[in-house]
C-alpha cells in the first residue's frame, strides 16, 4: 500500500504525558499537513510543511504541540502534556505542489488520541 | 466568523432526490476550492475540484461565485450511497493552507 500510512492508529494516555504520532506521506509528495478532527465537526487546520519548511501553524496551536518533517520526508506531532481536551482524530494529508494550483489531499487513515 | 462555513444539516431526502448544499468563505483572496466527502468514521476523500467556471461530474455539480465568495454542490438522483458528510474546502489566500468547513450531512433514505 503506497498511501499514506500513520502511527499509531489509536493512543490511550493520561493527562499530562507526551505523545507522538507519525506520518509516512505518499513518497513523491512534497506537501504534508496536520488536521485535528472532533465529533461533528470537520477538519481543523494543524500546520504545513512544503518539503522540510514549515510554511504555517495554526494560531489556534498552543506551545504543546510541535511538528517537524526532517529530510521531507516523514513528519511527527508531538503533544507535550497533554490535556483533555486534546482527544481527537489527528489526520496527516500529503499533496503534490505544483506551481499554482493546489493539489489533492490523500489523507491517512488518522491516529485517534483519548486523554483520560 | 469562521473562514468557511456550511450548513450542518442534517439533510435527509429520498432516494432519486435533487440535493443541494451552499458553503460561503470569508477570504477574497482564495484561489483554489473543492467538495470532500467523509464516510462515517473514514479519512475525507476528494469528491471534485471547484472550478469558475462551474464543473459537473456525473450526477454532481459544483458551482462558484466569486463575487458571493460561495460554493455550491448539486447532488442529482441520489443513492443510498451518497449517503455521507461533504466538507467544503478553500484555500487561505494565495496560500497552501487548506481551510474545511464543518461539513454537512447528507442521509439517503430508501
Amino acid at each position: 500500500d503506497t498511501g499514506v500510512s500513520q502511527n499509531p492508529r489509536h493512543k490511550i494516555t493520561k493527562r499530562g504525558q507526551n505523545v507522538t504520532f507519525r506520518c509516512d506521506p505518499i513518497s513523491e509528495h512534497n506537501r504534508l499537513y496536520w488536521y485535528r478532527q472532533t465529533l461533528g465537526q470537520g477538519p481543523e487546520f494543524l500546520t504545513y510543511f512544503q518539503n522540510e519548511a514549515q510554511l504555517e501553524k495554526s494560531r489556534l496551536l498552543s506551545d504543546r504541540f510541535s511538528a517537524e518533517r526532517p529530510k521531507g520526508s516523514f513528519s511527527t506531532l508531538e503533544i507535550q502534556r497533554t490535556e483533555q481536551g486534546d482527544s481527537a482524530m489527528y489526520l496527516c494529508a500529503s499533496s503534490f505542489q505544483r506551481t499554482g494550483n493546489t493539489g489533492e489531499l490523500f489523507f491517512g487513515e488518522g491516529s485517534r488520541l483519548t486523554v483520560l | 466568523r469562521k473562514e468557511v462555513e456550511q450548513d450542518p444539516g442534517p439533510f435527509n431526502v429520498p432516494e432519486g432526490a435533487t440535493v443541494a448544499f451552499n458553503c460561503t468563505y470569508s477570504n477574497s483572496a482564495s484561489q483554489s476550492f473543492f467538495w470532500y466527502r467523509q464516510d462515517c468514521r473514514k479519512e475525507p476523500k476528494l469528491l471534485m475540484s471547484v472550478y469558475s467556471s462551474g464543473n459537473e461530474d456525473g450526477r454532481f455539480t459544483a458551482q462558484l461565485n466569486r463575487a458571493s465568495q460561495y460554493i455550491s454542490l448539486l447532488i442529482r438522483d441520489s443513492k443510498l450511497s451518497d449517503s455521507a458528510t461533504y466538507l467544503c474546502v478553500v484555500n487561505s489566500g494565495n496560500t497552501g493552507k487548506l481551510i474545511f468547513g464543518q461539513g454537512t450531512t447528507l442521509q439517503v433514505k430508501p
